[in-house]
């Protein structure tokens, strides 16, 4: 069965302290893999796309890196601004279907 | 800001009620899915219409429907409703083409049934 599975389901920083979160999946055919950012009561925000493994992208503090099992998002020196749940989602190579994470729910504070 | 849109942002039902949602695509997508996020249960798929035709459908009772016009935009009905009802809806647009799959989310309509 399609599954995503999203760790830590919560993480608080201090600002400046870099981690990963981490998507673990299991797909039949990954036609891709990708990250959202997600504010309280508003629509998830694309964020990247990975396609295949050792693909890697970065915008600003975030780089998002992809292996046949796992992405990570790593965030460095992170910022209060950067507070927000990231989700993590994939979509199926034969359906289309898109498999959602339930999310890390990230904290930095000043 | 172009994008997915949505109307309405807020909405107050009656259990018994039918709601109908609609959702207009970025221009030139032509995938448009359908998500209900409550905080217990995260994004669940409800389901994707492709060039008007229902490809893919989650877990949800036959009182969601739904469907997609030749512009794209696409309604989503949920008859009957229940207090289980209450939640954030998403629609997302995806170009759909070979290569090109992510989703663009609209802001959401808040439901509350009560």
């Amino acid at each position: 069965e399609d599954q995503v599975t999203q760790s830590p389901e919560a993480l608080r920083l201090q600002e400046g302290e870099s981690s990963s979160l981490n998507c673990s999946y299991t797909v039949s055919g990954l036609r891709g893999l990708f990250w959202y950012r997600q504010d309280p009561g508003k629509g998830p925000e694309f964020l990247f796309t990975l396609y295949s493994a050792g693909e890697e992208k970065e915008k600003e503090r975030l780089k998002a890196t992809l292996t046949k099992k796992e992405s990570f998002l790593h965030i460095t020196a992170p910022k209060p601004e950067d507070s927000a749940t990231y989700l993590c989602a994939v979509q199926a190579g034969g359906t289309y279907k898109y498999i959602f994470g339930t999310g890390t729910r990230l904290k930095v504070l000043a | 800001k172009a994008g997915v849109t949505k109307t309405p942002r807020y909405l107050i039902k009656t259990r018994g009620q039918q709601v109908t949602l609609s959702c207009s695509p970025i221009s030139g997508h032509r995938s448009v899915s359908w998500y209900q996020q409550t905080p217990g249960q995260g994004l669940q798929f409800l389901f994707e219409y492709f060039s008007e035709t229902q490809r893919n459908k989650g877990n949800f009772p036959g009182r969601f429907s739904g469907r997609q016009f030749s512009n794209s935009r696409s309604e989503m009905n949920v008859s009957t409703l229940e207090l289980g009802d209450s939640a954030l809806y998403l629609c997302a647009s995806s170009l759909a083409l070979a290569g090109v799959y992510e989703q663009y989310f609209g802001p959401g309509t808040r439901l509350t049934v009560t």
